[in-house]
């Protein structure tokens, strides 16, 4: 079975300071993708990055970079220069190939941007 | 606006009503996914589909529910019988078969009083 763990129901970051979420996550399935997604109060759910098992390197887009650390089976979402439209829900996703490329999700971070 | 449409985005209806919802997917997408979230929670799983087919159903979906994509294009779920606890935003997402992205509809919201 396959499980996403995000252990940080919220976070407050000072606005242009680096941020970091958590997220572990658990399969037995050697190929899989992992997501992060933003979903901000108007519910709309925003993909933000993406990471492969097999890729080398960690992906990165714009001012996020996914920590990808296989052997621990992590993947953390870091946010460099946080800006106050960053406060949001995020939510970490996997995919592994054996579940037929079911999407699953961590129950999410509330990240909170202070001024 | 090339994104993942749904439709629609509110609906309130009475209890033991039906409700259908549909899912307009980006039109290169083959997969189709369709996901309940509750308020604090993630999105769980309910069903999936490449093109026509449907090739998963989450436990999650009881008979009240049932999903469908008949020509491999648009989706449609509906639940029968409303209850108050299928009160949830409903979320459609779809991919591409690489699957490095999938991006998510605005979500239909629903409201059983």
């Amino acid at each position: 079975a396959q499980k996403i763990t995000q252990t940080q129901p919220g976070m407050f970051v000072q606005e242009k300071e680096a941020v970091t979420l958590d997220c572990t996550y658990d399969t037995s399935d050697p190929s899989y993708g992992l997501f992060w997604y933003k979903q901000p109060s108007s519910g709309e759910m925003i993909f933000l990055i993406y990471q492969g098992s097999y890729d080398q390197q960690n992906a990165t887009e714009g001012r996020y970079s996914l920590n990808f650390q296989k052997a621990r089976k992590s993947a953390n979402l870091v946010i460099s220069a946080s800006q106050l439209g960053d406060s949001a829900m995020y939510f970490c996703a996997m995919r592994a190939l054996s579940s037929a490329s079911k999407i699953i999700f961590g129950s999410g971070t509330r990240l909170s941007i202070r001024p | 606006d090339t994104g993942v449409s749904q439709d629609p985005r509110h609906k309130i209806t009475k209890r033991g009503q039906n409700v259908t919802f549909r899912c307009d997917p980006i039109s290169e997408h083959n997969r189709l996914y369709w996901y309940r979230q509750t308020l604090g929670q993630g999105p769980e799983f309910l069903t999936y589909f490449q093109n026509e087919a449907q090739l998963e159903k989450s436990r999650l979906l009881s008979d009240r529910f049932s999903a469908e994509r008949p020509k491999g294009s648009f989706s449609t779920l509906e639940i029968q019988r409303t209850e108050q606890g299928d009160s949830a935003m409903y979320l459609c997402a779809s991919s591409t078969p690489g699957g490095t992205e999938a991006f998510f509809g605005q979500g239909t919201r629903l409201t059983v009083v």
